[in-house]
C-alpha cells in the first residue's frame, strides 16, 4: 500500500463546490488508473478510470487528470453533492502482476 | 443479475480458531480476488484466483489460504486467528482484460477476533 499515496486523508466541501483528491504512485509498471467509491457498509465500486495514454477523462461530474511524468493522477468532482459523501480510493492496476493496489482512502464530506 | 455475494456477513471468532469465508462472483466473471480492509484503511490485496489456481499473492502469511471451485466461486481460509485479523474481508470478481482490471466487490464479511 506504500506504493500508492493519497491526499488529503479527509476533505470537507460545500455543496456545489469542487472536490479534488490526489494520488501519487511509485511503480511505473502500473497500466490502468481507476478511482473507487465506497459507502459505509458496502464494498468499493468503480467510479471512473483512465489509461496512461490519455491525460484526462470526464464522465458527468467526475474527471480524472493523469500526469505520467509526475506519476500522479487526481479525481475532480464538480458541483459536489451531499450524496457524494463517501470514501474514495485510487487503485492503480499492475497488469504484469495481476493485482490492483489501493491507496489509504480519502473521506469526503459534502455539507448541504 | 446477481452481483458478488459473500457469506457470512458477520462472524465472531476467538484467537487460535480457523475461519472460512465464501464468495460467489458476478455472473460471467471467472477471476476472484480477496482483500482485507482494516477500519479506516484501504483494502489490502491478499490473493487472486483464476482457473482454480492462485495466480498472485500479496504480503500475507501462509495462514491465509484459498480455493476456487469449477463454478468460479471461492473460499478464503484463515488459520490460527490473531486479534489483528479482525477486519472487513472483501471479495471482488472480474473478467481478465487487456491491460485493465475492473473489480466488482461484494459487501464483505466483517470478522471480529476476540
Amino acid at each position: 500500500q506504500q506504493q500508492v499515496k493519497q491526499s488529503p486523508q479527509s476533505l470537507i466541501v460545500q455543496k456545489g463546490g469542487i472536490s479534488i483528491i490526489n494520488c501519487a504512485y511509485e511503480n511505473t509498471a502500473f497500466d490502468y488508473f481507476p478511482w473507487y467509491q465506497q459507502f459505509p457498509g458496502k464494498g468499493p465500486a468503480l467510479l471512473i478510470a483512465i489509461r496512461p495514454d490519455v491525460s484526462e477523462k470526464k464522465e458527468g461530474r467526475f474527471t480524472i487528470s493523469f500526469n505520467k511524468s509526475a506519476k500522479q493522477f487526481s479525481l475532480h468532482i464538480m458541483d459536489s453533492q451531499p450524496g457524494d459523501s463517501a470514501t474514495y480510493f485510487c487503485a492503480p492496476y499492475w497488469g504484469g502482476g495481476f493485482k490492483t493496489i489501493f491507496g489509504a482512502g480519502t473521506r469526503l464530506f459534502v455539507k448541504a | 443479475d446477481a452481483g458478488v455475494t459473500q457469506s457470512p456477513t458477520h462472524l465472531i471468532k476467538t484467537r487460535g480458531q480457523q475461519v472460512t469465508l465464501r464468495c460467489s462472483p458476478k455472473s460471467g466473471h471467472d477471476t476472484v480476488s480477496w482483500y482485507q480492509q482494516a477500519l479506516g484503511q484501504g483494502p489490502q490485496f491478499i490473493f487472486q484466483y483464476y482457473e482454480e489456481e492462485e495466480r498472485q499473492r500479496g504480503n500475507f502469511p501462509d495462514r491465509f489460504s484459498g480455493h476456487q471451485f469449477p463454478n468460479y466461486s471461492s473460499e478464503l481460509n484463515v488459520n490460527a486467528l490473531l486479534l489483528g485479523d479482525s477486519a472487513l474481508y472483501l471479495c471482488a470478481s472480474s473478467v481478465p482484460g487487456q491491460g485493465y482490471e475492473k473489480l466488482f466487490f461484494g459487501s464483505g464479511t466483517q470478522l471480529s477476533v476476540l
